[in-house]
C-alpha cells in the first residue's frame, strides 16, 4: 500500500524561484528520504531526515518534517532548469527490519529558463 | 566512484518471451533492490536480497525470479512476458543496517519494452 503522498503532483516555475513539495504518509516512521529523478533515469538520493529531526539543509535543499501531521516538504531555494526532475519521498516500512524504501507517487517539477 | 550498473539498458521482447536482467551493486554493498517503475508512476518494490539470501519480498509475479550470486550481482529473470510489464526496472544497492536509513543507490535501470 502507498506509505508517501506527494502533492502537488506537477509544479512549474520560473528559474531563481522556490519549489516547495510536499509529502504525507500514513504510518510511524524512522526516517523519510527525498530522491530526485530525471526522466528515464535512476534515483538519486538527496537528503535523509530522521524522526527526532525536524529540519535539514543540504545546500540549496530545506527538509522538514512534522511527525505529528505526518507530513514532509522539501524547499528548494533559488531554482535552476537544471532542478527540472520528479522528486519523491520515501519511507522505509512501519514494520521495521527491511531497508527496503516505499515511494510517494512524486512531484513533477519544471524549472523554466 | 562505482556505481550501481545494470545491463542491458534497453531491451525489447515479444509476449511470452523472457528476459534477464543484470545488476552490478557498489563494491562491499551487502544489499541490492529490484523496483519496477511504470510510465509516470512511482517505483514499486519488488524483492531484495542480504548477503545472497532473499530478504524481502514485494509485489513481484510468479512469473519473476530472482537470485544473488557469490559475487553479489543479481539478475532478475521474466518469463512469460506480457505486455503490462513493459516498464523501467531498477536495481539499487546499499550497506545495510537494518535499520532502513541507509540511502540506496540507483542504477538507471533497464527498460523493458514487451510488445
Amino acid at each position: 500500500s502507498q506509505q508517501g503522498e506527494e502533492d502537488p503532483q506537477a509544479l512549474s516555475i520560473q528559474e531563481g524561484e522556490n519549489a516547495t513539495m510536499n509529502c504525507s504518509y500514513k504510518t510511524s516512521i524512522n526516517n523519510l528520504q527525498w530522491y530526485r529523478q530525471n526522466s528515464g533515469r535512476g534515483l538519486v538520493h538527496l537528503i535523509l531526515i530522521r524522526s527526532n529531526e525536524r529540519e535539514k539543509h543540504s545546500g540549496r535543499l530545506r527538509v522538514t518534517l512534522d511527525t505529528s501531521k505526518k507530513s514532509s516538504s522539501l524547499l528548494i531555494t533559488a531554482s535552476r532548469a537544471a532542478d527540472t526532475a520528479s522528486y519523491f519521498c520515501a519511507t522505509p516500512p512501519p514494520q521495521g527490519g527491511s531497508e527496503k524504501l516505499v515511494f510517494g507517487k512524486g512531484t513533477k517539477l519544471t524549472v523554466n529558463p | 566512484a562505482a556505481g550501481v550498473i545494470q545491463s542491458p539498458r534497453h531491451l525489447i521482447k515479444e509476449k511470452r518471451e523472457t528476459a534477464t536482467l543484470k545488476c552490478y551493486p557498489i563494491p562491499r554493498h551487502d544489499t541490492v533492490y529490484w523496483y519496477q517503475q511504470g510510465p509516470g508512476q512511482d517505483p514499486q518494490f519488488l524483492i531484495s536480497f542480504y548477503e545472497k539470501m532473499q530478504s524481502d519480498k514485494g509485489s513481484i509475479p510468479d512469473r519473476f525470479s530472482a537470485q544473488q550470486f557469490s559475487d553479489y550481482h543479481s539478475e532478475l529473470n521474466m518469463s512469460s512476458l506480457e505486455l503490462g510489464d513493459s516498464a523501467l526496472y531498477f536495481c539499487a544497492s546499499t550497506l545495510g543496517t537494518g535499520t532502513g536509513d541507509s540511502p540506496l543507490h540507483f542504477g538507471n535501470g533497464t527498460r523493458l519494452t514487451v510488445t
